[in-house]
């Protein structure tokens, strides 16, 4: 099945430094893919829509100048965490549709535990 | 106005019985679809199960089904056979198919395997 990969597994930062996550679909295009946000024991909140070549659309309460989404390319989507804070922690997690696949064809990276000092 | 709710934050079940997670969901979207994700505590997203709007028959995959009420807006996943390895975090989603493929989490349900 397609393949949806995460880098850093694992991050730990200082307070005020900025943290850049990359969400790549190993085989297959995907022109939108997607950034989740999950503290433990709790849901997953969509952050932000990430479209290929254009503009990410946020969802309502996420700062944008906060985290920064970049879509380069039909396979690589990264999200940085600028100037990142201790409230910042969590586990962050992207997934991306295969066009050519069904409609149950959504894909989830491994995640991104961020953790900020 | 909440768009999915599980509203069993912790279930325990006997090894081998089945186990019932609720599911009730809001839209006005005609078209949308139901899925079901299990989180291991190593946070990988595992999809299980997919329902959509128009399908006719109640979605199965191996031990999962999915108990689709329409008309009361509950997608119920069946976990028959439980195992001990089913022990995790369980969330159900919805896609609404106007709103560009974002899917919608419920708050999950933690379920727990007795041997």
């Amino acid at each position: 099945g397609a393949v949806v990969s995460q880098h850093p597994s694992r991050v730990i930062c200082k307070s005020g430094t900025s943290v850049k996550i990359e969400c790549r679909s190993l085989d297959f295009q995907a022109t939108t893919m997607f950034w989740y946000r999950q503290f433990p024991k709790k849901s997953l909140m969509l952050m932000a829509t990430s479209n290929e070549g254009s503009k990410a659309t946020y969802e309502q309460g996420v700062e944008k100048d906060k985290f920064l989404i970049n879509h380069a390319s039909l396979t690589l989507s990264t999200l940085t965490v600028t100037s990142a804070h201790p409230e910042d922690s969590s586990f962050y997690i992207c997934s991306a549709s295969d066009p050519a696949g069904g409609p149950d064809e959504q894909f989830f990276g491994p995640g991104t535990r961020l953790t900020v000092l | 106005a909440q768009k999915i709710t599980q509203t069993q934050p912790g279930m325990f079940v006997q090894e081998k019985e089945a186990v019932t997670l609720d599911c009730t969901y809001d839209t006005s979207d005609p078209s949308y679809g139901l899925f079901w994700y299990k989180q291991p505590s190593s946070g990988e997203m595992i999809f299980l199960i997919y329902q959509g709007s128009y399908d006719q028959q109640n979605a199965t995959e191996g031990r999962y089904s999915l108990n689709f009420q329409k008309a009361r807006k509950s997608a119920n996943l069946v976990i028959s056979a439980s195992q001990l390895g089913d022990s995790a975090m369980y969330f159900c989603a919805m896609r609404e198919d106007n709103q560009g493929g974002k899917l919608i989490f419920g708050q999950g349900t933690e379920l727990s395997v007795k041997p």
